[in-house]
């Protein structure tokens, strides 16, 4: 069964450090998401991408974050200058058109020291 | 925000059917209900959805009540690993972006 996988499970670094975080949407999906979730915390929107441009964002994302589609097959969220607030499970999910299902992958984990 | 209501957590003996409720009473005619579950910290799993008519998949049934304002999951044989935040999302089916609200969701805890 086709799943959404992302890399790596878990990033550690430093503060003010640029991270960049993987993912490999379901291969015949178009949409792309990223979401976080704060220990403790709801699970929260950041940004969906489709057809090469940022659909919607949420106020999280803000310039400190950008997504991209480097290629056909991967979707990555970049942090340029990671704060402490930044730690949190970053989840990567993909549907088909908007309205549909959407799919998580199972999470990386980002801690910043 | 999330527009729906879900007990903040629910017990259920093993072996027995497991009935998640939730309230929705400002949805709209073209939005869904959504059921997603989250086991530990992994990422959210997709349960099941409907419109208004009930549904059943493997993993479990979904009765929707017939003015559309609440909603029942069951897991009609709860296991040990069926442990996990169940959360109920409404969301139109048709949008432009997709994102999912999530809330705090029900706790299950299925035990022995």
């Amino acid at each position: 069964e086709p799943e959404v996988t992302q890399t790596p499970s878990h990033q550690v670094t430093q503060m003010g450090q640029e991270v960049i975080l993987r993912c490999v949407p379901i291969s015949n999906h178009l949409y792309f998401y990223w979401y976080r979730q704060i220990l403790g915390q709801k699970v929260e929107f950041l940004v969906s991408f489709y057809n090469n441009e940022i659909s919607e964002k949420s106020e999280i994302f803000d310039d400190q974050f950008s997504v991209e589609r480097p290629d056909g097959s991967n979707f990555t969220l970049k942090i340029r200058s990671t704060k402490l607030e930044d730690s949190a499970m970053y989840f990567c999910a993909s549907s088909p058109p908007p309205g549909q299902t959407q799919y998580f992958g199972p999470g990386t984990r980002l801690t910043v020291l | 925000d999330a527009k729906t209501t879900q007990p903040t957590s629910m017990d259920c003996a093993e072996g027995r059917a497991a009935n998640l409720p939730c309230n929705h009473s400002t949805i709209s005619g073209n939005e869904y209900v959504y059921w997603y579950r989250q086991i530990h910290s992994q990422g959210p799993q997709y349960i099941i959805h409907g419109l208004k008519n009930n549904e059943t998949n493997e993993m479990a049934s979904l009765i929707i009540t017939e003015d559309r304002k609440s909603s029942t999951l069951i897991l009609p044989h709860a296991t040990l690993r069926d442990t996990a935040v169940y959360y109920c999302i409404v969301r139109p089916g048709s949008s432009n972006t997709g994102k999912l609200i999530f809330g705090q969701g029900t706790t299950l805890q299925v035990k022995p």
